[in-house]
């Protein structure tokens, strides 16, 4: 399964957009990209998904490069309640479709 | 929709004794539901993947006689950690794919079982 690389922390201001990358360099054509976030002591949110093309739900925008080695999760309008580890994942195809985590990002929503 | 829960939310028990964690699908029905493990100031890590009627699939270094997975319906597993020790003191999440979905279909998390062990 394809390794993902985050950077360890980032902090945003309040109200700012939150522009998480994530670099996959190793994704294999069939496999897609998750991100979920986990807030401190509880189970991990699904936020978005994507395979090639741009995605946009209520919670969050997945940027994927033409090349898919690399993506972005943007938080439009960041807010102190979105403070939380955001784990970008690649979708394992190797048999039970479970997801691995990495150590993600820890991203701090500042006043 | 696509709600896990999980109960208890924590438990605090001595050593020796076995700890029982549920974990339901309330909106949708699931084949396979997953557990993961996390120690403090760590990442999730996969323990084993659950499959509705049939034995469990662990991953390596997870002893199968020490956690005890039960899936004996399409919105209920069990983990039960026999003989616990303070080792296996640690954040237990579990997840649940919706058997409707594909098989890249998300999977909806619990929110976690704190198990401290005496």
């Amino acid at each position: 399964d394809a390794k993902t690389t985050q950077p360890t922390s980032m902090d945003c201001a309040e109200g700012r957009a939150a522009n998480l990358p994530c670099n996959h360099s190793t994704i294999s054509g069939n496999e897609y990209v998750y991100w979920y976030r986990q807030i401190h002591s509880q189970g991990p949110q699904y936020i978005i998904h994507g395979l090639k093309n741009n995605e946009t739900n209520e919670m969050a925008s997945l940027i994927i490069t033409e090349d898919r080695k690399s993506s972005t999760l943007i938080l439009p309008h960041a807010t102190l309640r979105d403070t939380a580890v955001y784990y970008c994942i690649v979708r394992d195809q190797t048999g039970a479709n479970n997801l691995f985590f990495g150590t993600g990002t820890r991203l701090t929503v500042i006043p | 929709g696509a709600v896990v829960s999980q109960h208890p939310s924590w438990v605090i028990c001595k050593s020796g004794t076995s700890v029982k964690i549920e974990c339901r699908s309330l909106d949708f029905q699931a084949t396979t539901m997953f557990w993961y493990r996390q120690f403090p100031k760590q990442s999730l890590m996969l323990m084993a993947t659950s499959n509705e009627g049939s034995k469990a699939t662990y991953e390596q270094g997870v002893e199968k006689d020490k956690f005890l997975i039960n899936h004996a319906s399409l919105t209920l597993s069990t983990l039960t950690v026999t003989s616990a020790h303070p080792e296996d003191s640690s954040f237990y999440i579990c997840s649940a794919r919706d058997v409707a979905g594909g098989p890249w279909d998300t999977q909806y998390f619990g929110p976690g079982t704190r198990l401290t062990v005496l």
